[in-house]
């Protein structure tokens, strides 16, 4: 099946410093990528839409400029956490969709845990 | 999206059936209906998607009600390896965006 991976699984930084976290679609192309944001016990919220060579798409609330999305190729999307904070601390999930869509399920990468000192 | 509600938590007794259901009344006639899952720390797995005709695969069945209001998730043999977080979502299969609500834990008793 298809597979998306992440990098880091994990990430531990100073505040005040900036992390990119990438997910790449590992045997399928992707026009367009998700990221998402899991606070402890609670559900997945989604951050922004991420379309392969153009802008991403940011949900209501979230920071463009926090949160730098850049969808450079067809399986690569990067999310940069500018200047973490502690309350950044969190897990980030992206996802991708299969392109061209066939199905319109969307695939998960394993997730990537921020904890920001 | 059309929204969907979810009991919080089920439990259910290991090697017997788990029936997680879903309700989503505001359904629109081009929304699928998905379900996903969540192991703790881990990313969502994608379980199985429908329209209107009840769907099974080598996971689990859909079960769909008529009007399609509501869903039915089922387990057949639920192992411990089940416990999770089940996911139900409603949207149009070429839309783009999944918006995740709240799910039911699902904790699988020995």
């Amino acid at each position: 099946g298809a597979v998306v991976s992440q990098h880091p699984s994990r990430v531990i930084c100073k505040s005040g410093t900036s992390v990119k976290i990438e997910c790449r679609s590992l045997d399928f192309q992707a026009t367009t990528m998700f990221w998402y944001r899991q606070f402890p016990k609670k559900s997945l919220m989604l951050m922004a839409t991420s379309n392969e060579g153009s802008k991403a798409t940011y949900e209501q609330g979230v920071e463009k400029d926090k949160f730098l999305i850049n969808h450079a190729s067809l399986t690569l999307s990067t999310l940069t956490v500018t200047s973490a904070h502690p309350e950044d601390s969190s897990f980030y999930i992206c996802s991708a969709r299969r392109t061209p869509a066939n199905t319109g399920e969307l695939f998960f990468g394993e997730g990537s845990r921020l904890t920001v000192l | 999206d059309a929204k969907t509600t979810q009991p919080p938590s089920m439990d259910c007794a290991e090697g017997r059936a788990a029936n997680l259901p879903c309700n989503h009344s505001t359904i629109s006639g081009n929304e699928y209906v998905y379900w996903y899952r969540q192991i703790h720390s881990q990313g969502p797995q994608y379980i199985i998607h429908g329209l209107k005709n009840n769907e099974t695969n080598e996971m689990a069945s859909l079960i769909i009600t008529e009007d399609r209001k509501s869903s039915t998730l089922i387990l057949p043999h639920a192992t411990l390896r089940d416990t999770a977080v089940y996911y139900c979502i409603v949207r149009p299969n070429t839309g783009n965006q999944f918006y995740f609500g709240t799910g039911t834990s699902l904790t699988v008793i020995p």
